[in-house]
C-alpha cells in the first residue's frame, strides 16, 4: 500500500517558536492530504487539509504546504502555545477513500 | 461534521473471548472504516465496512479475526474474535460522508486483554 514518511517523531520547540513537520509520499496519485492533531486520550482531529491542486492553505496559525513534484507536505505552526501540545499525524487518501497516515509527530511547547 | 458513538469506550478482556465493538453515526454516510491504533503508534486500517455486503479487509486482516458488519448506512460493528494480549489497542470507528473529504474519527475503544 501507499507509504508515507512522517518527520521528525518528536518535536520540542520554545512557546511562540514555529513548528514545522514535513510527510513524503510515493503515490502520486494521492488527491488529498489532511493532518490530524491527536491528544492524549482522545480521538484524532483534523486541524487542515489540502487537496492536490492547492499549493499552500492557511488558517489563523497553522499552514499547510505541499510540493506535488517533489511528493511533501508540510504542516506549518507560527505562535505555538501550550495547548499545541500534542500528537500530529499527516495522511493521504489513496484509492477506495482509504487514508494512510504518516508515523505522528509528538509535539511539545515548553514555557 | 459527525457525531460518532462507540460502544463499549473501554472494556478488559481474557484471552480467547471476543469482544464486539458498535460505531453509531448521527446521520447518513457513504463510507465507514475501522482503524487500530497500538499504543504509542498510529492509525492502521483494518478494513472498509460496505453496507449489506463483506467488508473490504487490509492486507494482514482477515474476516474470520475481525467479523465486520454494516446493516445499515448508520451503524458499523466490529468484533475481535479470539483475543490475545496482542490485540490490545484501541480500535476506532472513521465516517466518510458522499460528496466530501472530511473523515471523522469516533471516540474509540480502547481494549485491554490480559
Amino acid at each position: 500500500g501507499e507509504n508515507v514518511e512522517q518527520h521528525p517523531s518528536t518535536l520540542s520547540v520554545q512557546e511562540g517558536d514555529s513548528a514545522v513537520i514535513k510527510c513524503t509520499y510515493s503515490d502520486s496519485a494521492s488527491n488529498y492530504f489532511p493532518w490530524y492533531k491527536q491528544e492524549l486520550g482522545k480521538r484524532p482531529q483534523l486541524i487542515i487539509d489540502i487537496r492536490s491542486n492547492v499549493g499552500e492553505k492557511k488558517d489563523q496559525r497553522i499552514a499547510v504546504t505541499l510540493n506535488k513534484t517533489a511528493k511533501h507536505f508540510s504542516l506549518h505552526i507560527t505562535e505555538t502555545q501550550p495547548e499545541d501540545s500534542a500528537v500530529y499525524f499527516c495522511a493521504l487518501r489513496g484509492g477506495g477513500n482509504k487514508l494512510t497516515f504518516g508515523t505522528g509527530t509528538q509535539l511539545k511547547v515548553e514555557l | 461534521s459527525a457525531v460518532i458513538s462507540q460502544k463499549p469506550s473501554r472494556d478488559i478482556c481474557q484471552r480467547g473471548t471476543s469482544l464486539t465493538i458498535q460505531c453509531q453515526v448521527d446521520s447518513q454516510v457513504t463510507m465507514m472504516f475501522w482503524y487500530r491504533q497500538q499504543p504509542g503508534q498510529s492509525l492502521t486500517l483494518i478494513a472498509t465496512a460496505n453496507q449489506g455486503s463483506e467488508a473490504t479487509y487490509e492486507s494482514g486482516f482477515v474476516i474470520d479475526k475481525f467479523p465486520i458488519s454494516r446493516p445499515n448506512l448508520t451503524f458499523s460493528t466490529l468484533t475481535v474474535s479470539n483475543m490475545s494480549p496482542e490485540d490490545s489497542s484501541i480500535y476506532l470507528c472513521s465516517v466518510l460522508r458522499a460528496g466530501t473529504d472530511t473523515q471523522y474519527f469516533g471516540p474509540g475503544t480502547r481494549l485491554t486483554v490480559l
